[in-house]
């Protein structure tokens, strides 16, 4: 009964290849967010969304392409990886997108491309 | 451009005692004010907030300070015990969330 979870928990792939993480949430909140944890540990927004319509878009390559078949889900597709793309990637969802809601965040995803 | 900083990696407290994290931003039109804390292979948990019209909000052992004219907020716990252990994000809005970078907190018994 994990309120969002993601998958897979650990990634490793080859420079180059394309990946996915999925994540679900079951709090039936509208709005769901990917974050991107780099080296120097900050947490930084990549991308929102709000009832499947993409709200925020950070400066983000174009290799990553966010997916929201369901306001429940929320995948982050990556396409030709390549090393800088090595970071823990949270997903993370809030009852309404507001400033001040409460963000819930899964358990993080490590990606390590070799 | 980091717009807010926890200049403290790592704190260190004994059991009982007083934590103080620190952090500092650096855009005035943040107007509310987020603590998450987060153990190891878990993602970060909602503590505490505060709105930018208040410069306190108490919830338990969990008090959050905001000084606006010096772009500082802080985070006490009083007091400490081992399972607050953990790393702690603070984190600022305007639209959306921006995150320091965390302190790791040890409480030791």
């Amino acid at each position: 009964d994990t309120a969002v979870s993601q998958t897979p928990k650990y990634l490793v792939t080859q420079m180059g290849n394309d990946k996915s993480i999925k994540c679900e949430q079951n709090l039936g909140h509208d709005t769901m967010y990917w974050y991107k944890q780099d080296s120097k540990k900050f947490l930084k927004i990549m991308f929102s969304y709000n009832n499947k319509e993409l709200i925020i878009n950070e400066t983000v390559p174009n290799r990553f392409s966010p997916k929201s078949p369901d306001k429940a889900h929320l995948n982050l597709h990556i396409n030709s990886l390549e090393l800088g793309d090595s970071a823990v990637y949270f997903c993370a969802s809030s009852p309404s997108g507001g400033a001040q809601d409460t963000q819930y965040f899964g358990p993080g995803t490590r990606l390590t491309v070799l | 451009d980091q717009q807010v900083k926890q200049n403290s990696p790592s704190l260190s407290v004994q059991e009982g005692r007083i934590s103080i994290l620190n952090c500092d931003y650096t855009n005035s039109m943040f107007d509310y004010f987020l603590w998450y804390k987060k153990y190891p292979a878990e993602g970060p948990t909602f503590l505490i907030s505060i709105s930018s019209i208040k410069d306190k909000n108490e919830d338990g052992r969990f008090t959050v300070f905001l000084n606006k004219s010096a772009k500082h907020l802080s985070l006490h716990i009083v007091p400490s015990q081992p399972g607050d252990s953990a790393v702690y994000f603070c984190a600022a809005s305007h639209g959306k969330l921006t995150f320091g970078q965390g302190t790791i907190l040890t409480v030791h018994p």
